[in-house]
Formats: C-alpha cells, structure tokens, sequence
C-alpha cells in the first residue's frame, strides 16, 4: 500500500533553516509528481511547491521562491523539503503530498511534520 | 495571490444536504477541470474526495458529488452525517493558490 512517512517535529531558532524529509513506499516512486504543502496553526491550506522525482525539475509558490529547495533521493525514494530564514511565521504543520497522474489532485498524504520557529 | 473563495462555514442537521461553493476565475475553475476537493479532520492529514471536478476516488462515499457551473465549482454532501464534520478545501492546479480558502462543515 502507498505510504508516505515524513520525518519528526523540529524546534528551530529565527534565522535558521529546517530539512523535512518524505520517504514514499508502495509504489513506483519515479512515476509520481510530489507536492509540499503547509498548514499554519488555526490556519488553511498553503501549496510550497512540486518536484520530480524523474528529473528532479521543481517548481515553487511564488511566495517561497528563495527560500525553499525541494530535492529527492531515488536510492532511498525520499523528497526533502528545505526552508531557510526561519520566521516565526513559518511555524506550521509541513505535509508531503503524491499527485494523481493527469488529474493533478493529491490522493495521498504524509502524516505531516510540526516545524515550530521560536526564540 | 488571490485565493479561491469558499465560504468559511456551512452547517446542516444529519440527513440533510448541503453544497460548499468554490469561485474561481476563467483562468482556474472555469477554464479546467482540474477541481479537486479534500476534507480534514482536526489534526489529520487531508483527504482527496473529489478529482477532476466530479470524479471520486476509491473508497470515497457516494454521499459526496462535485460539479461545476461556469467559474464555480460546488462540492455537495448528501445525507449528512456525523463524521462529515471537518474543514473542506478546493483545489485548482492553475489557481495562484492552488487551494480555496476553507469552508468548515458543521453537523448540527
């Protein structure tokens, strides 16, 4: 069965930068587009970004353009997700996300991953 | 950014129906269909309910439809229940956002 466990909770310091990793099992890890998506406390769904696993092509929300690098793994069929300049704002649940082919919709999720940004 | 505007709560007694609306332009909704709905339980991972504007995924009850009407895409819960309280979020991959702003579905 498809599964995507993401890596623990992270307590980081303004100014620092956080590496959330996504590792998929299940499938043919290659053939699918993976999306990072964030979710801020009370607060509703906010898309980062895609990768191919294929190529390793990406391509990031304007908003996070600069500060984000989404990478993968294909030995180990892992995607990272990389957030540099921590702000307290960034505090938030981080969620890896495997797009359906053509349908561009996300039929499974990570568990999800707490970055909290504090002093 | 502009994000796709849903309304931030509906509610509904259990056997009801209630539709959560998604507006978007002709650039996003109204031009693809590439709508999908997801639903969210506190402190879970969202869940695909709807893909390509109307079609379910396995295992998603048929209590659950989609559609679309120009640059609004609908998502409708028949014979509410329980369980179905939780947040819904649209999604169009063209959108600026790619995610609406959130409806939370109350069972009354």
């Amino acid at each position: 069965q498809v599964q995507l466990v993401q890596s623990g909770a992270e307590v980081k310091k303004p100014g620092a930068s956080v590496k959330v990793s996504c590792k998929a099992s299940g499938y043919t890890f290659t053939s699918y587009y993976m999306h990072w998506v964030r979710q801020a406390p009370g607060q509703g769904l906010e898309w980062m970004g895609i990768i191919n696993p294929s190529g390793g092509s990406t391509s990031y929300a304007q908003k996070f353009q600069g500060r984000v690098t989404m990478t993968r793994d294909t030995s180990t069929s892992t995607v990272y997700m990389e957030l540099s300049s921590l702000r307290s704002e960034d505090t938030a649940v981080y969620y890896c996300a495997r797009e359906r082919p053509i349908a561009v919709a996300l039929d499974y999720w990570g568990q999800g991953t707490l970055v909290t940004v504090s002093s | 950014q502009s994000a796709l505007t849903q309304p931030a709560s509906v509610s509904g007694s259990p056997g009801q129906s209630i539709t959560i609306s998604c507006t978007g332009t002709s650039s996003d909704v109204g031009g693809y269909n590439y709508v999908s709905w997801y639903q969210q339980h506190p402190g879970k991972a969202p869940k695909l309910m709807i893909y390509e504007v109307s079609n379910r995924p396995s295992g998603v009850s048929n209590r659950f439809s989609g559609s679309k009407s120009g640059n609004t895409a609908s998502l409708t819960i028949s014979g509410l229940q329980a369980e179905d309280e939780a947040d819904y979020y649209c999604s169009s991959y063209t959108s600026s956002s790619f995610f609406g702003t959130g409806t939370k579905v109350t069972v009354l």
